[in-house]
């Protein structure tokens, strides 16, 4: 079966810096995202991996080792704003979208 | 900056009644997606439109669901029968191509039966 697993909450303090593991086991690769959903709307992207390798983006990395199907996303300088779920999802073989279940992310002042 | 637009952003309806959710992709995108959010739970793909048909689909998608693109602009999922499982968010998605980085997500329907 396809399988995306995250930690289900993390909590971090304002101004900090944060990673949010994502490993994946899926029939096929084509790629993996992360979204950012804030409660009641819809997912909005942050970014994209297909390569091993970072990529940064802002205060936004996102790592891939297709190797050990895994991945993190790493925020810095944590904003309040910054509190929201994060989803980890994976483009199969068939390029369907596989999510995990989101990282709720807590940020206390 | 174009989005993806949904309407209603509320659908309450009886069980057994059929409901049509609409969605308006961005203009130049190509490929359409449907995706569902139970309350508290994953993104669950459903299907997946290009060239006025079916990609994929999930096994979720069922006989219930049907997708069209009656006209140029608007992609539609219809439910036919609804049931009490599926009240959930549904959310449509464009993207301009198949392996294309991302894909631009509406802001969803609610949709509740009852």
């Amino acid at each position: 079966g396809q399988n995306i697993d995250q930690p289900t909450e993390m909590t971090a303090t304002e101004g900090a810096i944060v990673q949010i593991n994502c490993t994946y086991q899926t029939s096929g690769f084509n790629g993996l995202f992360w979204y950012q959903q804030h409660a009641g709307e819809a997912p909005t992207f942050l970014s994209y991996n297909v390569l091993d390798g970072l990529e940064e983006k802002g205060r936004f990395s996102s790592f891939l080792s297709r190797s050990k199907g895994y991945s993190y996303l790493l925020l810095k300088e944590l904003q309040m704003k910054d509190s929201a779920s994060y989803l980890c999802a994976v483009r199969d073989s068939n390029y369907q979208l596989i999510w995990g279940a989101g990282t709720k992310l807590i940020i206390k002042p | 900056e174009p989005e993806v637009t949904q309407t209603p952003s509320h659908q309450v309806t009886q069980m057994g009644q059929e409901v049509i959710l609409r969605c308006v992709p961005i203009s130049n995108h190509l490929y359409f997606y449907w995706y569902r959010q139970i309350l508290g739970q994953k993104v669950e793909f459903l299907v997946s439109f290009y060239n006025n048909e079916i990609s994929e689909k999930s096994e979720i998608f069922d006989d219930q669901f049907s997708v069209e693109r009656p006209d140029g602009s608007n992609f539609t999922l219809k439910i036919r029968s609804t049931k009490l499982e599926d009240s959930a968010m549904y959310f449509c998605a464009s993207g301009r191509d198949r392996g294309g980085e991302t894909q631009y997500f509406g802001p969803g329907t609610r949709l509740l039966v009852l």
